[in-house]
């Protein structure tokens, strides 16, 4: 049974540090691997999506690696903003079709 | 295209009594997921379908929870008999084509059973 876990589970750092979320899955079995951004009380922002043929993406101040063999995926933000204050959610998509949430890092960024 | 759309986007309901939540996708997205989101968890899947075909519902599902896509557009989910275990956020998803592409979540509808 597919399990991701994402470390750390909170995150408070000062505006304009560069930080690494991290996520973890046990079966390497993919399809693809993809990082979501939730602010309170709503729905989820894709922020990248990394093919499983793929080892990273890019997206203006956002990075994110994937590591099949070893199961894992980190997503790296650089200079940081108050902005940046949310929920990161990685999610891993399954062969099967079926979509594993981790439950995400509360990030905040303080100014 | 304004993405996708959920409404309520709140309910309040007593226990026992029985709810419907509607979700409108983007257009021309064929596949149509629903999940629901407990506080401090990720999202889990429920159900989704491919056009109006239901193709897959999670352990989750309980016989009290019933979704339609009756044309292949909107969809309902629709939860009888609530209990306060049922108060979650419901989120609503949409893709083109397969998991291979990305989904787009609606603002999802919070649901606090009394």
């Amino acid at each position: 049974k597919q399990e991701v876990t994402q470390i750390p589970a909170a995150l408070s750092v000062p505006e304009g540090e560069n930080l690494v979320l991290n996520c973890s899955f046990t079966d390497s079995a993919i399809y693809n691997l993809q990082w979501f951004r939730q602010d309170p009380g709503k729905g989820l922002t894709s922020l990248l999506l990394i093919q499983s043929s793929q080892r990273e993406q890019t997206s203006g101040r956002l990075n994110a690696s994937l590591d099949k063999s070893s199961g894992r995926s980190t997503l790296y933000i650089a200079a940081s903003q108050p902005g940046d204050s949310a929920t990161y959610l990685c999610a891993v998509i399954n062969r099967d079709d079926k979509i594993i949430f981790g439950k995400g890092t509360r990030l905040h960024i303080l100014p | 295209d304004t993405g996708v759309s959920q409404n309520p986007r709140h309910k309040i309901t007593k226990r026992g009594q029985n709810v419907t939540f509607r979700c409108d996708p983007i257009s021309e997205h064929n596949r149509l997921y629903w999940y629901r989101q407990t506080l401090g968890q990720g999202p889990e899947f429920l159900t989704y379908f491919q056009n109006e075909a239901q193709l897959e519902k999670s352990r989750l599902l309980s016989d009290r929870f019933s979704a339609e896509r009756p044309k292949g557009s909107f969809s309902t989910l629709e939860i009888q008999r609530t209990e306060q275990g049922d108060s979650a956020m419901y989120l609503c998803a949409s893709s083109f084509a397969g998991p291979g592409d990305t989904q787009y979540f609606g603002p999802g509808t919070r649901l606090t059973v009394l």
